[in-house]
């Protein structure tokens, strides 16, 4: 079966803009995790959605947001994008909330870099 | 605040076996112990869990010590292949912890 997928798999964008990524879940998965990572913070949980709700959110600004579509595939948006928020971005999937492990699915990320 | 520590590289010979270990000496009588491994560019790569006994599968075994302060991660026989980093990562409140992880070296 397909994995998870995100698009695009690389990005720059300029100090200031705004950027949309997406994760695609395995198909069945309801549950989306974000996660960003940088050679300095490592990964760090950004926030998880199920069923449309946001269930967990991580230690960031207001400016990462996100969101789920009714086919659970998710988006995250970063407004006024700063050069701190070049990293990679991944996506978890799993069938729900708690289901971790090997029901638990990383996509190969986005990596942004801000110029 | 890290709820597991890592030594941050190890190497290992081919066909040897690779010990990795992990202290969470933090984490609660109730949360499980998951190690992920990360290959260059990809995302990570569920390996294998633990509670409180010992775990194996295809991949790897864990051997979690009795007063659940530390673990060991065992890959059997060690291949070029198995050259990436390995987190011990707790999962709380439907949160994963992701350490700095180990970045294994195996040598041929």
């Amino acid at each position: 079966k397909a994995g998870v997928t995100q698009t695009p798999r690389y990005l720059i964008k300029t100090r200031g803009q705004q950027v949309t990524l997406s994760c695609s879940p395995i198909s069945g998965h309801r549950s989306v995790s974000w996660y960003q990572q940088t050679p300095g913070q490592g990964l760090q949980f950004l926030f998880e959605y199920f069923s449309e709700t946001q269930r967990n959110k991580g230690n960031f600004p207001g400016r990462f947001s996100g969101r789920q579509f009714s086919n659970s595939r998710s988006e995250m948006n970063v407004s006024t994008l700063e050069l701190g928020d070049s990293a990679l971005y991944l996506c978890a999937s799993s069938l729900a909330p708690g289901i971790v492990g090997y029901g638990y699915t990383f996509g190969s990320g986005t990596r942004l870099t801000v110029v | 605040d890290a709820k597991t520590t890592q030594p941050p590289s190890m190497d290992c010979a081919e066909g040897r076996a690779a010990n990795l270990p992990c202290n969470h000496s933090t984490i609660s009588g109730n949360e499980y112990v998951y190690w992920y491994r990360q290959i260059h560019s990809q995302g990570p790569q569920y390996i294998i869990h633990g509670l409180k006994n010992n775990e194996t599968n295809e991949m790897a075994s864990l051997i979690i010590t009795e007063d659940r302060k530390s673990s060991t991660l065992i890959l059997p026989h060690a291949t070029l292949r198995d050259t990436a980093v390995y987190y011990c990562i707790s999962l709380t409140g439907n949160q994963f912890y992701f350490g700095t992880g180990t970045s294994l070296t195996v040598i041929p």
